[in-house]
């Protein structure tokens, strides 16, 4: 069973447009939703996270908007740009558990020029 | 150096053989992962130490070996894999269970597994 579903499984954008990503939950028990950015031949980072007792995180053009009663969060890239083309991963983790992070399967974002 | 390195970044091996992966954080944290990255598929999480004591063994076959000789290495003994085995296999860490955690995984570049 798949803890954390991911759509959609890739995503082309013209340069400056807004690229969206989503994610959905079943555990209510998750507390942590981070996103990561991976680029080709590289590890996935850390892009930005969130925990549930906010609804939105803005970090520069990167904003994650959790909806807790809908346990959806998302992934909002304003003014998308070439150099943001990668593969982006949500994930969610339970409590205290060490590292016990659930990925989704990915979106791989392809910004033209 | 600084960061997660994982060594070989590449590596071709034959069913019958028998090979390590090597992975060593330069971040000072306490526990480290090692995950399975195929297509299209989750990122799937094998096994996890935390102060050098295994804490999590995700049903993985006993043809991967994990071993870790202090919370700066860890190695993964493979032996007699199957081609599906073929994947990039990603070492993090973590300071998990200190007062920073802030449970940000840190990766290392992987290492891609092809088994022939």
């Amino acid at each position: 069973q798949q803890q954390v579903k991911q759509s959609p499984q890739s995503l082309i954008v013209q340069k400056g447009g807004i690229s969206i990503i989503n994610c959905a939950y079943e555990n209510t028990a998750f507390d942590y939703f981070p996103w990561y950015q991976q680029f080709p031949g590289k590890g996935p980072a850390l892009l930005i996270a969130i925990r549930p007792d906010v609804s939105e995180k803005k970090e520069g053009r990167f904003t994650i908007s959790f909806n807790k009663s809908a346990k959806q969060f998302s992934l909002h890239i304003m003014d998308s740009q070439p150099g943001d083309s990668a593969t982006y991963f949500c994930a969610a983790r339970r409590g205290s558990t060490l590292g016990r992070l659930y990925f989704g399967r990915g979106t791989q974002l392809t910004v033209w020029p | 150096e600084t960061g997660v390195t994982q060594t070989p970044r590449h590596l071709v091996m034959g069913m019958t053989n028998k090979k390590s992966l090597k992975c060593e954080q330069h971040l000072g944290h306490n526990a480290m992962y090692w995950y399975k990255q195929s297509a299209k598929k989750p990122l799937e999480l094998m096994f996890v130490y935390n102060f050098k004591e295994q804490t999590e063994n995700n049903s993985v076959p006993s043809r991967f070996s994990p071993e870790c000789p202090n919370s700066s290495h860890l190695f993964l003994h493979l032996h007699t894999l199957q081609p599906e085995d073929s994947a990039l296999y990603l070492c993090a860490s973590s300071p998990a269970g200190r007062v920073i955690d802030t449970g940000e995984l840190f990766f290392g570049e992987g290492s891609r597994l092809t088994v022939l």
